[in-house]
């Protein structure tokens, strides 16, 4: 069983310009959510992916968008970047979207986004 | 919206010796979990243990298990015998039991385990 990975690992950019962050869900998962921790804190949740359609949002701007792709596999996109974008961006996968079940999130090991 | 709180920033432990690491929420539903996650210095994330709020039974994991006071909205984690590879940061979270799965976590308390 494939765990989830995320790619790049380390990425440096510039306030102002765009990323994109990959993550690649555990085999049998379809559900994807993004996690934005920054140094010391605990992890915000950005938003959640089912079956290519968002289905859940946090407290983040519209410039904060994302995609799944039919293979589950997702990406984090952040438009013109800001110096307090800078953090650990957790992906989590999950298996259904029922209201019953634990339905644990396995997370990668994350990206980590530096803005200078 | 649910809120987490961990109080405790950080705490210490001597090898073989028992820790608890504590945590509270705010919520005003009746039906939730709640989880504690371990993350290393490798920065990954990992499910120690999960705990139903509709289940009177403290969850239990080797040597790992909680103490669940729903009235209290109290969810503390104790760790017996601790081990060297327990050093890392500890975040409690909360999850609705309706179709999302966000997770919302607490700020962390952060294990050192003293040899």
């Amino acid at each position: 069983e494939t765990g989830v990975t995320q790619s790049p690992t380390h990425l440096i950019k510039t306030r102002g310009q765009q990323v994109t962050l990959r993550c690649s869900s555990q085999s049998g998962h379809n559900t994807v959510s993004w996690y934005q921790q920054a140094l010391g804190q605990g992890p915000q949740f950005i938003f959640q992916y089912y079956r290519e359609e968002e289905n859940g949002r946090g407290n983040f701007p519209p410039r904060f968008s994302g995609l799944q792709f039919p293979n589950y596999s997702s990406e984090l996109n952040v438009n013109a970047l800001e110096l307090d974008d800078s953090a650990l961006y957790l992906c989590a996968s999950s298996s259904g979207l029922a209201t019953t079940g634990t339905y644990e999130q396995y997370f990668g090991p994350g990206t980590r986004l530096t803005v200078t | 919206a649910q809120t987490v709180t961990q109080s405790q920033p950080e705490m210490s432990v001597q090898e073989a010796e028992t820790v608890t690491l504590s945590c509270t929420y705010d919520t005003s539903e009746s039906d939730y979990y709640l989880f504690w996650y371990k993350q290393p210095p490798s920065r990954q994330m990992i499910l120690v243990i999960r705990q139903e709020a509709y289940k009177q039974q403290n969850a239990t994991e080797n040597r790992f298990s909680v103490n669940f006071q729903k009235a209290a909205k109290s969810f503390s984690l104790k760790i017996s015998d601790s081990q060297l590879g327990d050093a890392a940061m500890y975040f409690c979270a909360y999850r609705s039991s309706g179709s999302a799965r966000q997770l919302t976590f607490g700020s962390g308390t952060q294990l050192t385990v003293l040899p």
